[in-house]
């Protein structure tokens, strides 16, 4: 695609219900990022993947959050017995590669309602 | 980004000129975005700074001075469409971007 791909867009669940967010990185992007974005501020580091390699995940909050992308491509965060504070926008990007700095490609984001 | 550091909100009339600055104590430093970020949109690059001085590129310019942990992004000839936030982004030593709060810049008729 042109761009990168999030779905859903919206999503509301209910406390204690597991979700998952999908994202589609743009074609050849070898890195892909998940940030966690709260109401006026700004993006929070997640998780970070290099093809199919996890290489960091300290951002994650709780051992409730799990990410992964199993052939390099599309990822999936999975957020496990939703709590209200896990409410927020959930961006995800890519970038071709780290080995120098360029700049990353956000998708529209997954705003996440836990209710 | 607990160690960045920038204004919650700006205001300006449209045709002015605004200057968004942003403070950074991280890790190592190998370089500093910029990026617009309107609601429920995702960021969109701007301006990237490694070496100190000014990068222009049409209405919006940058500024970094290393050695001042100290960034700014030059807004000029402001548009009602410049409305949004500005996040400054600091890439750390193990490539990680940090972002601050963001800046809401408010362009009024």
């Amino acid at each position: 695609g042109a761009g990168v791909s999030q779905s859903p867009r919206y999503k509301v669940a209910k406390r204690g219900q597991d979700v998952a967010l999908r994202c589609d990185p743009i074609s050849g992007h070898v890195s892909l990022f998940w940030y966690q974005q709260a109401l006026g501020q700004g993006p929070e580091f997640l998780t970070y993947f290099q093809n199919e390699a996890q290489l960091d995940k300290s951002g994650l909050p709780s051992d409730r959050f799990f990410a992964e992308r199993p052939e390099g491509s599309v990822s999936t965060l999975k957020i496990q017995r939703t709590q209200q504070e896990d409410s927020a926008v959930y961006l995800c990007a890519s970038n071709r590669d780290t080995t120098s700095v360029e700049t990353q490609y956000f998708g529209p984001g997954t705003r996440l309602l836990v209710l | 980004g607990q160690n960045i550091d920038q204004p919650t909100e700006m205001t300006a009339t449209e045709g002015a000129i605004v200057q968004i600055n942003c403070t950074y104590q991280t890790s190592g430093f190998n370089g500093l975005f910029w990026y617009q970020q309107h609601a429920g949109e995702a960021p969109t690059f701007l301006s990237y700074n490694v070496l100190d001085g000014l990068e222009e590129k049409g209405r919006f310019s940058s500024f970094l001075s290393r050695s001042k942990g100290y960034s700014y992004l030059l807004l000029k000839e402001l548009q009602m469409k410049d409305s949004a936030s500005y996040l400054c982004a600091v890439v750390d030593s193990w490539g990680k971007f940090q972002f601050g709060a963001g800046t809401q810049v408010v362009v009024t008729p």
